[in-house]
């Protein structure tokens, strides 16, 4: 059972465009993570976000977890060749205790120059 | 700090054989994930181990086991492999494995079953 959606699945813009990312379930989480993953590497966590209606800002990368915390964005203005990858959100469900995330379907961006 | 070390890098493997996949956790943390990657189903938690002890498992049949060591080194083995288990294992280190902690994770095991 995939809890969580991504939404798009692939995305192939030009340099300097911005983009949204959105994930998205039915489920409360306690916590939402953003990773970007490299081919042939791991994810690599971009920001964690607890609070509902919480925003954070990384450069050029902006993340929003929603009010009910059932969803959050991401949101990257004029996008670079290095902000290509398989970004990936992911959610921590209250009463898990240890840590057991549950990743979304994927977002793979393609910047050109 | 060295990052999360995983060997070997690929493997291949033909189905009915059993398989051991090795990770070694940032220095000083304590917890130890796997995930399996694959395309169609994305990543999904196997299971987790905190001083050796495994607190938290995922939907995966009893083909799929793990331990972890009294060094936080940890290894999984699949056994009577089948053409599904062709996938990318991840393992994810993080201090004590709280809830929201951050998780490193490393680059991966890509394991084929042919």
């Amino acid at each position: 059972t995939q809890l969580l959606e991504q939404s798009p699945q692939f995305l192939s813009i030009q340099e300097g465009e911005n983009l949204t990312v959105y994930c998205n379930s039915s489920s409360v989480f306690s916590s939402l993570q953003w990773y970007r993953q490299e081919p042939g590497e791991g994810p690599v966590l971009l920001v964690t976000v607890v609070t509902g209606g919480e925003v954070k800002k990384l450069k050029r990368l902006t993340f929003q977890f929603g009010d009910a915390r059932k969803d959050s964005s991401l949101h990257i203005t004029a996008a670079q060749p290095g902000d290509t990858g398989l970004y990936l959100c992911a959610g921590a469900k209250r009463g898990t205790g240890f840590q057991k995330l549950v990743f979304g379907t994927g977002t793979r961006l393609l910047v050109s120059p | 700090k060295a990052g999360v070390t995983q060997t070997p890098r690929y493997l291949i493997k033909t189905r009915g054989q059993q398989v051991t996949l090795s990770c070694s956790p940032i220095s000083g943390h304590r917890s130890v994930s796997w995930y399996q990657q694959t395309p169609g189903q994305g990543l999904q938690f196997l299971f987790e181990y905190f001083s050796e002890t495994q607190r938290n498992k995922g939907n995966f049949p009893g083909r799929f086991s793990g331990r972890q060591f009294s060094n936080s080194r940890s290894e999984m083995n699949v056994s009577t492999l089948e053409l599904g288990d062709s996938a990318l294992y991840l393992c994810a280190s993080s201090p004590h494995g709280g809830t929201n902690e951050k998780l490193f994770f490393g680059s991966g095991t890509q394991l084929s079953v042919l």
